[in-house]
């Protein structure tokens, strides 16, 4: 199984950038790595999916550099409201490991 | 529509009740997954469901029994639950492959449970 391993916690500031990186030195082949936030008592919000090299979409980019044995999700100019846990998932897409979470990152922006 | 409804919102229990969650969508997902999250834990996978067959019981106590009626629509049947069980019941429905759509999948705001 592609264990994940994440920081357990980390903290911003307002308007910075943030990057939590993801370490799953057993991917597969066919794995993709998801990242998905969740607020409490909701359920988790998916952020950006890749397989390799690097993925942009309106809220965050992904770098997964060539081995893929990482990642590494940047969100750009945090506010207070990206104040959440972040999961990163990697697994294929069907089975248990397609969506099976590990422990994830809480991430607290400060004013 | 891009939602998974999951209803009731709250739910308390007493440990001799039967009662039933229910969950719904419509965006056409033929895989289906219940999660239990403890607080301050990530989701745990329980179930899921692919093509309205159960495909995967991560040795889920029988206490509790999900059903998938059709295509849209999860249900999970509650009996002879323990104050253990309290917890946020989630479910989340995706394409499969997940990756389908590059959307992954979608999770409903959950069911929180007390069992009294």
């Amino acid at each position: 199984l592609a264990k994940t391993t994440q920081p357990i916690s980390m903290d911003s500031y307002e308007g910075q950038e943030v990057n939590i990186t993801c370490s799953h030195n057993n991917i597969a082949t066919n794995d993709y790595i998801t990242w998905y936030q969740q607020f409490p008592s909701q359920g988790p919000r998916f952020i950006i999916q890749g397989y390799k090299t690097k993925v942009t979409n309106e809220v965050a980019s992904l770098f997964i550099p060539a081995d893929r044995k990482s990642s590494t999700l940047s969100l750009p100019r945090v506010s207070l409201s990206d104040t959440a846990v972040y999961y990163c998932l990697v697994g294929p897409g069907t089975g248990r490991r397609a969506l099976t979470f590990g422990s994830g990152t809480r991430l607290q922006v400060q004013p | 529509d891009t939602e998974v409804t999951q209803t009731p919102k709250h739910l308390v229990m007493g440990m001799t009740n039967k009662k039933s969650l229910k969950c719904e969508q419509h965006m056409g997902h033929r895989a289906m997954y219940w999660y239990k999250q403890k607080a301050k834990k990530p989701p745990e996978l329980m179930f899921v469901y692919s093509y309205e067959k159960l495909s995967i019981n991560e040795s889920v106590p029988s206490r509790f029994s999900p059903e998938c009626p059709n295509s849209s629509l999860l249900n999970l049947h509650l009996h002879a639950l323990q104050p253990e069980d309290s917890a946020l019941y989630l479910c989340a429905s995706s394409p499969t492959p997940i990756q389908e759509l590059n959307r992954g999948a979608f999770f409903g705001q959950g069911t929180r449970l007390t069992v009294v």
